[in-house]
């Protein structure tokens, strides 16, 4: 089945830091990806998504790249800020899995605190 | 954009009673709304899917008469946690989407408390 699997934190950096959040995916099809961000209390953000090889999500600053070679789709963000403290998500949903109403599969998120 | 308002965000009840959370899609048609449940440390665990107008597929393991979902109309999804316990204390989220393409929007999650 489909799966995704993504760095495990806490992660802490000091503002202004670079930021990398490893995600790699299995998937029977031919998946999207996304990411999502999750502030203290609230629900799910969409924070970026590629729908095929190669392409780039970007968006607040963060990056990611679809690589279908190495089934990964990693997170950067060059400079970091005590905002950007937050759960982030890896995810995938596979439009090939037929039946399945193509549900999101989640990695088991980040946790990222910027300090000041 | 496309916006979903899940009610309430925090709930505490008592042992033993129902609680219903709601999911509105406000400005879009949902024709499938999911519910998930959050668990410590962050993982994500997809309870059902729901299709509007028909019955919700569970994930294996989410008990079908515990966890009750209608999905009644194109704007509306229900998740009725019924004869509560202490163990379904969670954050329960939904999320809809117009369909395959469009992409997922997610409310933002229901507090529940069971005491």
């Amino acid at each position: 089945g489909d799966s995704v699997t993504q760095m495990e934190g806490p992660v802490t950096l000091s503002e202004e830091a670079f930021l990398t959040i490893n995600c790699t995916y299995t998937a029977t099809g031919y998946p999207s990806l996304f990411w999502y961000v999750q502030y203290p209390g609230e629900g799910l953000q969409l924070l970026l998504k590629a729908t095929k090889a190669d392409d780039k999500g970007s968006n607040k600053g963060f990056e990611a790249t679809y690589r279908k070679e190495t089934t990964s789709f990693h997170l950067e963000k060059g400079s970091v800020q005590v905002s950007d403290s937050a759960v982030y998500f890896c995810a995938l949903s596979d439009r090939w899995s037929g039946g399945s109403n193509y549900k999101l599969t989640f990695g088991k998120g980040t946790l990222l605190t910027v300090n000041p | 954009g496309a916006v979903v308002s899940q009610h309430p965000s925090r709930v505490i009840c008592k042992s033993g009673t129902s609680v219903k959370i709601e999911c509105r899609s406000l400005d879009f048609q949902a024709t499938t709304m999911f519910w998930y449940r959050q668990f410590p440390k962050q993982s994500l665990m997809l309870m059902a899917t729901s299709n509007e107008g028909s019955k919700a597929t569970y994930e294996q393991g989410v008990e079908k008469d515990k966890f009750l979902i209608n999905h009644a109309s194109l704007t509306l999804s229900t998740l009725t946690v019924t004869s509560a316990h202490p163990e379904d204390s969670s954050f329960y989220i939904c999320s809809a989407s117009e369909g395959a393409g469009y992409g997922y929007t997610f409310g933002s999650g229901t507090r529940l408390t069971v005491v």
